[in-house]
């Protein structure tokens, strides 16, 4: 079945600890991102990545590191979370062409105390 | 301003009636567009992609304007199951912001019976 697993799907965490969302997708798709939705802003992107070892910051990649060591993962990293860190992260993937569509992870809803 | 923008709604529709919204972006460069569904924070799920000349599934609509730089979404007949958030998302695609997406915050549409 072609899908984008993420995990944890629920972590709370306190500010300063470092932790990694892992999304890992099984249809050897090129592009993949992170966004982060919070009410009344919907989704913001965080970091993209075209290919393994290509990645680029979105709109909001402030306090976050991704990777893509491998075509199949793109881990997303917080060195050091903070309460307003705290929200509902996607991870998508999609092929190239400009009707591709995106596959989205179920989200983690991460809250930072 | 924001680059994409929809009214938030809520859309309060009886069950059977049709619905229109809209979405406006401010990138002319623009070059796919798409709907997405949301339903309650879960993850989006593409509805259908936005074809220059418009483009119809079964009893949703699509519409591109791009002299005024809108796309609409129309649904026919609505059903109870209907009810979620409608998100728009443009992509510019272009040398410097391959996979750099952005997503309108949402039109919420309630379905009643």
């Amino acid at each position: 079945e072609a899908q984008v697993t993420q995990n944890p799907r629920y972590l709370i965490t306190v500010t300063g600890k470092k932790l990694t969302v892992t999304c890992s997708q099984n249809m050897n798709h090129e592009y993949m991102s992170w966004y982060r939705q919070d009410p009344g802003l919907g989704l913001r992107q965080i970091y993209y990545s075209m290919n393994v070892e290509v990645t680029d910051k979105g709109d909001v990649p402030e306090g976050y590191k991704v990777s893509r060591k491998e075509k199949r993962n793109f881990p997303l990293i917080l060195e050091s979370p903070s309460p307003n860190q705290t929200s509902l992260y996607f991870c998508a993937s999609w092929g190239t062409g400009f009707l591709n569509e995106q596959f989205f992870g179920p989200g983690t809803r991460l809250t930072v105390l | 301003r924001k680059e994409v923008e929809q009214d938030p709604g809520p859309f309060n529709v009886p069950e059977g009636a049709t619905v229109a919204f809209n979405c406006t972006y401010s990138n002319s460069a623009s070059q796919s567009f798409f709907w997405y569904r949301q339903d309650c924070r879960k993850e989006p799920k593409l509805l259908m992609s936005v074809y220059s000349s418009g483009n119809e599934d079964g009893r949703f609509t699509a519409q591109l304007n791009r002299a005024s730089q809108y796309i609409s979404l129309l649904i026919r007949d609505s059903k109870l199951s209907d009810s979620a958030t409608y998100l728009c998302v443009v992509n510019s695609m272009t040398t410097d912001s391959w996979g750099k997406l952005q997503f309108g915050a949402g039109t919420q549409v309630v379905v009643t019976p």
